[in-house]
């Protein structure tokens, strides 16, 4: 069965220091990859995704992602973090093809930036 | 373009009532996503569209739940019978074509608070 774990409930980070919000995933075949941002009273909104290629991929709003296979990972992170990055952040994998198009999320992890 | 839409915003009913969620997709996307999120955690997968079949229901938790897409566009969630534990927010997504690699693009949600 597919899985995915975010083991940090809140990361705290002073505004200009890099970020790293972290992802382990587990699945029996070919995982897709995605983080969502979801800001208060909005809908979750799409960051950016991996599913082939290039291990680091690159996203909206200066976020990245670096999908590592050996150690089931896909940690978020941003070289320089914004007091406007505090919100929650989730990540999620597709299980393909056994999973089909069922998309699993993580718990979700707060991110506080202060100024 | 507009984005997903769901109605209303803000759901109370009481124990045993029977309620419908609305959900309008971004215009021309075939698929259309159901999820349920409970506070503290991630979505979690209810049902998938693909066109007006219902390609996925795996994750509908039991026959008090249905959701129709009877035109290939609106859905609507249906709940029968509410019980208090199905208080949480409803999440509906879209996405261009269903495919496993498709980014799923969410609306803001139903807040259901069952009395």
């Amino acid at each position: 069965a597919q899985s995915v774990a975010q083991p940090e409930d809140q990361v705290n980070v002073a505004e200009g220091n890099p970020l790293t919000v972290k992802c382990t995933y587990s699945v029996s075949g070919n995982p897709y990859l995605f983080w969502y941002v979801q800001y208060p009273n909005r809908g979750l909104q799409f960051l950016l995704k991996y599913i082939t290629g290039d291990n680091l991929v690159k996203g909206s709003y200066g976020f990245e992602a670096e999908f590592n296979k050996s150690q089931t990972s896909f940690h978020l992170k941003k070289p320089s973090a914004l007091v406007s990055d505090s919100a929650l952040y989730f990540c999620a994998v597709r299980d393909v093809p056994t999973g089909g198009f069922k998309t699993i999320f993580g718990a979700g992890t707060r991110l506080f930036v202060k100024a | 373009g507009a984005g997903v839409s769901q109605t209303p915003s803000n759901k109370v009913t009481e124990k045993g009532k029977y309620v419908e969620l609305r959900c309008d997709p971004i215009s021309g996307h075939t698929a259309l996503y159901w999820y349920r999120q409970s506070l503290g955690q991630g979505p979690e997968f209810l049902i998938y569209f693909q066109g007006t079949g219902a390609a996925d229901d795996s994750g509908l938790p039991n026959d008090r739940f249905f959701a129709v897409r009877p035109e290939g566009s609106v859905s609507t969630l249906k709940i029968q019978r509410t019980e208090r534990g199905d208080s949480a927010v409803y999440l509906c997504a879209s996405s261009p074509q269903g495919g496993s690699t498709d980014t799923q693009y969410f609306g803001p949600g139903t807040r259901l608070t069952v009395l």
